[in-house]
């Protein structure tokens, strides 16, 4: 079956610092793969999406690339902010099911 | 406008204990869907719906009911209530299901805890 796997966390680094967070997929079809973000006592938001190959999503200066030869949607983010602190999840949606990687809690320290 | 709602925002049941976990939507949205959040686990689909009267099966649907008499409402029924179902439930919304094109919104959880 569809399934995501993303890189254990916690991550954590300093203001200004270039970010990458591994996602990697398992799917047959054509899925959409996605990144949302989690704050604290809150529901989950789209951050941004792909939905061919080779396409590439970008939002708030992260970006992520859909690579069908690699099976992967690494989410990058060149200079992090204390503000991007926050769990992070790859998602991959296909014949109306998504499934999410485990998350990853970025901390951001000033 | 309000966007997803689920009420109640903190639960807690005894085991063999029923609830329903509400949902409602004021987008219009045909797809709906229930997920439960674990930690190292991130979120797992329990049921899931793509118009009034229809629904299925997501990866985790035992010991959960689902109905959608309207678009608005999709409601979670746990008819017996189990530790193993301790969680945060989530509700999402979009105009169609996965593979899509438009965002999925999500409702800001209820955190059960079956006792």
């Amino acid at each position: 079956g569809n399934s995501v796997t993303q890189m254990e966390g916690p991550v954590t680094l300093s203001e200004e610092a270039f970010l990458t967070i591994n996602c990697t997929y398992t799917a047959t079809g054509y899925p959409s793969l996605f990144w949302y973000v989690q704050y604290p006592g809150e529901g989950l938001q789209l951050l941004l999406k792909a939905t061919k190959a080779d396409d590439k999503g970008s939002n708030k200066g992260f970006e992520a690339t859909y690579r069908k030869e690699t099976t992967s949607f690494h989410l990058e983010k060149g200079s992090v902010q204390v503000s991007d602190s926050a769990v992070y999840f790859c998602a991959l949606g296909a014949d109306n099911d998504m499934r999410f990687g485990a998350g990853t809690r970025l901390t951001v320290k000033p | 406008n309000a966007g997803v709602t689920q009420t109640p925002k903190f639960q807690v049941l005894k085991t063999g204990q029923s609830m329903t976990l509400q949902c409602a939507q004021d987008m219009n949205h045909e797809y709906m869907s229930w997920y439960r959040q674990d930690p190292g686990m991130g979120l797992r689909l329990i049921h899931y719906s793509v118009g009034a009267g229809i629904t299925d099966q997501g990866e985790v649907p035992n010991g959960y009911n689902v109905s959608r008499s309207t678009t608005e409402d999709f409601p979670l029924r746990l008819l017996s209530a189990a530790p193993s179902q301790t969680s945060v439930y989530f509700c999402a919304s979009s105009y169609e299901g996965p593979p899509m094109n438009t965002e999925a919104f999500f409702g800001q959880g209820t955190r059960l805890t079956v006792v």
